[in-house]
Formats: C-alpha cells, structure tokens, sequence
C-alpha cells in the first residue's frame, strides 16, 4: 500500500498567488481530513469529508479557503489569495470505517507551505 | 467538547531510562483516544489507540500507554529509551460515533541523552 499521496511536498509562493495542493488517499478508505500544523496553533483540523462529501468545514479559516473531494481518490485544497499568514503544514489523512479498525488515520507526508 | 492536554512541551532523558509522556483527556462520553508520533518533516505516525478493549495498550517500537478513567488520563511510556525515540509526540481523542475527526494536543518533544 502506497499510503497517503500529498503533492507538491513543498510550495514557495508569493502572496496573492492561487495555491493547491493535492491529496490521494488510501484506498478503500472512506474518510479525508486536511489539518494545518503551525507552531503557534499546533494541529488543527480544517475540514473532513466522509464518502466523498463535506461534513464540516468550520475549521477553514476563512472564504479564501476551498477544499473539494470529486471522487473517493482524489482531494484538493486551495488557498486563493494566498497570504503570509497561511504558512504552514498541512496535512491529508484518511481513515477507514470505524466499525472496522476504530477510527484511526493514516496520514500523508504533508505539503509545506511558504507565502512570501 | 473535547480537547487534550499534554504536561510538559518538552521531554528530556537519557538513553535506557524510562519514558513518561503525560496525556489528559475532556470528553462528555467515553472517547477513542490514540498516539501519535512525529519526526522531523515527516507526516505523524500512529504508536498506539485505545477503543475500549484492555485499558493497558501496546504499540509499536515498545511503546504503551494506560487509560484510566478516573483520572481522565492516558499516560504514554516506555521502559528504556533509544536514540531513535527522539521525535514529537502527540496525544489525541476523538468521539466514537462515526468517523469523526481527531483533536490534537500541543504535542511534546522528546530529547533522547548519550
């Protein structure tokens, strides 16, 4: 198994560029989360979708944050206009149903995320 | 809601000597609770869950942790530390109903001493 996909692994952007990052998950999970982990706010979710629909995005800071999922193998997360203050790392995980292995998740290696 | 709070941001000890990481725990309703390990710039790692079976459980790399309800704790440790143990760990908890997502704590740095 291939694991948790995320690209690109690292992105240098400069403010007010469009920003997407990617992710993959393992198949046959039907779970997704995107966190952020920033030094200040630690990991925090942004949004999750279960069986490709979203569930809850109140952890997506604000209207310049998007994030879509069109098929169960398939994720995005966009930042449009990125800014300074978006720095960070973030992270894709994806989980199978619970009822098979408790709710855990498998996370990606993370995309880091530079706004100059 | 839920939330976790880990004791001590940083951790340091000497190789072979005990590892005690501290974990506390909110929750209305019994939780699943987990931990998970991360090196550096790579994605977080899971040692162990706890989901209500035996309230003492083992992970990988000789890792485990105890949930005690009374005290709302679930403490990880490990007997004797290695150099390689050096990473940040974090505690987490999420509810039971669903797949649901995980609440975090700040996590803690754990320094492994020659």
């Amino acid at each position: 198994d291939a694991g948790v996909i995320q690209s690109p692994r690292h992105e240098v952007t400069e403010m007010g560029q469009e920003v997407t990052l990617r992710c993959k998950p393992i198949s046959g999970h039907n779970s997704l989360f995107w966190y952020r982990q920033t030094m200040m706010r630690g990991l925090e979710l942004l949004i999750y979708f279960n069986n490709n629909v979203p569930i809850d995005d109140s952890g997506m800071p604000e209207d310049r944050f998007s994030a879509k999922m069109p098929n169960a193998s398939f994720s995005t997360l966009k930042i449009q206009p990125s800014e300074p203050r978006d720095s960070a790392v973030y992270f894709c995980a994806s989980s199978p149903k619970r009822e098979a292995l408790g709710g855990e998740q498998y996370f990606g290696p993370g995309t880091r995320l530079t706004v100059t | 809601a839920q939330s976790v709070t880990q004791l001590g941001s940083h951790v340091s000890v000497s190789e072979g000597a005990l590892v005690l990481l501290r974990c506390n725990y909110s929750s209305s309703v019994p939780p699943y609770l987990f931990w998970y390990v991360q090196y550096p710039n790579q994605g977080l790692q899971l040692l162990l869950k706890y989901t209500s079976a035996a309230t003492l459980v083992k992970g990988i790399n000789g890792f485990e942790a105890e949930f005690k309800k009374s005290e709302t704790s679930f403490h990880l440790t490990k007997p004797s530390a290695h150099m390689s143990d050096a990473a940040e760990y974090f505690c987490a908890v999420s509810e039971r109903s669903g797949n649901t997502p995980l609440v975090f704590g700040k996590g803690t740095r754990l320094s492994v001493i020659a």
